[in-house]
C-alpha cells in the first residue's frame, strides 16, 4: 500500500521555538505538498516541491520554509513558532502532473503553539 | 487564479437518504475536478474525480456531475450509510497545484 508518513501525530511547542515537521513518502513521487487545515478555511497550500532541492510558495508561505534534500522527504519548518500557527498540518505527494493526478495524504500533525 | 466555492458547510441527512454537495469554480480552463473524503483522525482520500470531457461519472453509491457552462460540479451520495459521515472537499487545478474548497461536514442521522 502507498504510504505518506508524518513523523508526529500531535506536537506541542512554545512561542518562538523552531519547529520541524517531517514527511516521508514511499511511492517515489516527484511532487510533495504541505497544507494546513483550519476549521471553516479548508485546506490551504503552504509550500510545494516538484523535485529534489526545488520549492515553490503556495498561498500562505509567510512564517514557513521547507527543505527537500531527498526525493522521499519533505520537511516543513516554522522558524519562530507563533500561536496563529496552531493548526493541523497535512503533507501530500503525487506523480508529476498538470494538477490532474491523485494526491496521497498523510494522517496529519496537530500542532499546538503555546 | 482559480477559486473554488463549496456549499453547504454542514449537511445532515437521514440514513438512507441522498446527499448533494455543490462546488463552483472560476477558471473556465480548469479540466479536472476531484472529490476527497476525510474521516476523523485521517488525511483526505480521493473518492472520485471527473475530467472535463465527461458530464457525469458514477462509482457505486457516489456520483459526480459537471456543468462546464455554469462552472459548477456536484457530489451525489445515494442510500447514505453511517460510514459516509465525514468531511468532503471538492478541488480544482490552478497552474500545477490543486486548490480545495472549504469542506462540507456530512452527518448521517440514524
Amino acid at each position: 500500500d502507498v504510504k505518506v508518513t508524518q513523523s508526529s501525530r500531535y506536537l506541542v511547542k512554545r512561542t518562538g521555538e523552531k519547529v520541524f515537521l517531517e514527511c516521508v513518502q514511499d511511492m517515489d513521487h516527484e511532487n510533495m505538498f504541505w497544507y494546513r487545515q483550519d476549521p471553516g478555511l479548508g485546506l490551504r497550500l503552504i509550500y510545494f516541491s516538484y523535485d529534489v532541492k526545488m520549492k515553490e510558495k503556495g498561498d500562505i508561505p509567510e512564517g514557513y520554509s521547507v527543505s527537500r534534500e531527498k526525493k522521499e522527504r519533505f520537511s516543513l519548518i516554522l522558524e519562530s513558532a507563533s500561536t496563529n500557527q496552531t493548526s493541523m498540518y497535512l503533507c501530500a505527494s503525487s506523480l508529476p502532473h498538470r494538477a490532474g493526478e491523485k494526491l496521497f495524504f498523510g494522517s496529519g500533525t496537530q500542532l499546538s503553539v503555546l | 487564479g482559480e477559486n473554488v466555492e463549496q456549499h453547504p458547510s454542514t449537511l445532515s441527512v437521514q440514513e438512507g437518504d441522498s446527499a448533494v454537495i455543490k462546488c463552483t469554480y472560476s477558471d473556465s480552463a480548469s479540466n479536472y475536478f476531484p472529490w476527497y473524503k476525510q474521516e476523523l483522525g485521517k488525511g483526505p482520500q480521493l473518492i472520485i474525480d471527473i475530467r472535463s470531457n465527461v458530464g457525469e461519472k458514477k462509482d457505486q453509491r457516489i456520483a459526480v456531475t459537471l456543468n462546464k457552462t455554469a462552472k459548477h460540479f456536484s457530489l451525489h451520495i445515494t442510500e447514505t450509510q453511517p460510514e459516509d459521515s465525514a468531511v468532503y472537499f471538492c478541488a480544482a487545478p490552478r497552474d500545477d497545484k490543486i486548490i480545495f474548497g472549504k469542506g462540507t461536514r456530512l452527518h448521517i442521522l440514524p
